[in-house]
């Protein structure tokens, strides 16, 4: 089955303490991206990746990293969280670009910064 | 930056009844997409219409796009309870990034 898959689903951690929220997709596909939704502020793109090993930054990329060092899979990593990175986070990725093509979202990772 | 902005914010009806949603945007673009969400969920990828078209169909679904005043709509035509959920648009200015606005919260009473 076509899909993208986070992990974990859920995941409530302390202020400070590394976190990498794992994002793959089976489609092949060469666009993927990081989005984070809070309450009365829509989808927000953090990161973006047009292919293996070129990333580029979205709308928020303040405290996150990522990396694409094979085409299935974009991890989301947090250094050093804070609480107002608590969010619900979607993984997203397209065959073609953005623009014109359809994304398919993952399931969300909710996480809360304590 | 935020791009598309929908409305109403909220739109409650009943089963059977018409549902349309608005979507207004800044800059040109080169398309528009609809995007349905259930509560804590992924988006699901509902339509895509491109800058040069006007008006688009899929089932119980109509998507226009009206370039000269930047406005998309979204019409669900005999609103089902399972219709309930978040409608976003999206929109692409250029091919790296899709912007998305906040969303209408569409509730279908039985």
């Amino acid at each position: 089955e076509a899909q993208v898959t986070q992990n974990p689903r859920y995941l409530i951690t302390v202020t400070g303490k590394k976190l990498t929220v794992t994002c793959s997709q089976n489609m092949n596909h060469e666009y993927m991206s990081w989005y984070r939704q809070d309450p009365g502020l829509g989808l927000r793109q953090i990161y973006y990746s047009m292919n293996v090993e070129v990333t580029d930054k979205g709308d928020v990329p303040e405290g996150y990293k990522v990396s694409r060092k094979e085409k299935r899979n974009f991890p989301l990593i947090l250094e050093s969280p804070s609480p107002n990175q608590t969010s619900l986070y979607f993984c997203a990725s397209s065959l073609r670009e953005y623009g014109t093509d359809t994304q398919y979202f993952g399931p969300g990772t909710r996480l809360t910064v304590l | 930056s935020q791009q598309g902005e929908e409305d109403p914010q909220a739109l409650s009806i009943q089963e059977n009844e018409n549902a349309t949603m608005n979507c207004s945007y800044k800059t040109s673009i080169n398309n528009l997409q609809w995007y349905r969400q259930n509560s804590g969920r992924g988006l699901v990828h509902l339509i895509l219409i491109r800058s040069n078209e006007r008006e688009k169909h899929s089932g119980r679904l109509r998507v226009t796009l009206d370039t000269s005043k930047k406005s998309s709509s979204l019409l669900i035509t005999a609103s089902r309870a399972a219709d309930t959920a978040s409608y976003f648009c999206a929109t692409s200015a250029g091919y790296s990034t899709l912007t998305f606005g906040k969303g209408t919260m569409l509730l279908v009473s039985p």
